[in-house]
């Protein structure tokens, strides 16, 4: 079985500093991981995927994250954040050769001030 | 960007009443899901349905719940008899390649049961 941890629910940040929201992910197989974004009152949108290859990934809005199996994690990360990065953003694992069906974690909401 | 398309985007309703949620997937997609969040917890998978039937469903998708492909654009989520429990913001997605690699998600329906 595979399952996402996200650990924190919300971090506050202000304009202009960096940002790390974190995932750990549990699975007996190889992994696919990606990272969503919901900006309010929409549906969730594709950030960034972590299929094979590098182990860095860079995605939409300078946001990057990178793949370290032996912590099992994933995490997301921007070294300059604005006030339009105020969303809910979801670490999803699919195990390979399963099913495809994405399991995600519980979200982290990120809230940037000014 | 082609777009998943959800409605009612709010849905309140009695409890014991049965709701229908709809969605138009992506109409090249062939893969289509629903997806649940609890207020303040994970999104959870619900159904996905491929080729007009189901294929995987979760713990959570008893017989309390259905899909239905009714015509070649909707792809819908009833929910027999409602209860309280069963409030929640739904999503529905779809995928049109095999490896589950994107899934476009819909904005979702806040359903409210009172």
């Amino acid at each position: 079985a595979q399952s996402v941890t996200q650990l924190d629910s919300q971090v506050p940040v202000f304009e202009e500093a960096p940002v790390e929201l974190r995932c750990n992910y549990s699975s007996s197989v190889s992994v696919y991981l990606f990272w969503y974004v919901q900006y309010p009152n929409q549906g969730l949108q594709l950030l960034l995927k972590y299929l094979s290859g590098s182990t860095l990934v860079k995605g939409i809005n300078g946001f990057e994250a990178e793949f370290n199996k032996s912590q099992t994690s994933f995490h997301l990360r921007k070294p300059s954040v604005h006030i339009s990065d105020t969303a809910e953003y979801f670490c999803a694992v699919i195990s390979s050769g399963g099913s495809y069906i994405p399991t995600f974690g519980r979200g982290t909401s990120l809230i940037v001030h000014p | 960007e082609p777009e998943v398309t959800q409605t009612p985007s709010h849905q309140v309703t009695q409890m014991g009443q049965e709701v229908i949620l709809r969605c138009v997937p992506i109409s090249n997609h062939l893969y289509f899901y629903w997806y649940r969040q609890i207020l303040g917890q994970k999104v959870e998978f619900l159904v996905s349905f491929y080729n007009n039937e189901i294929s995987e469903k979760s713990e959570i998708f008893d017989d309390q719940f259905s899909v239905e492909r009714p015509d070649g654009s909707n792809f819908t989520l009833k929910i027999r008899s409602t209860k309280l429990e069963d409030s929640a913001m739904y999503f529905c997605a779809s995928r049109g390649d095999s490896n589950g690699e994107k899934l476009f998600f819909g904005s979702g329906t806040q359903l409210s049961v009172l």
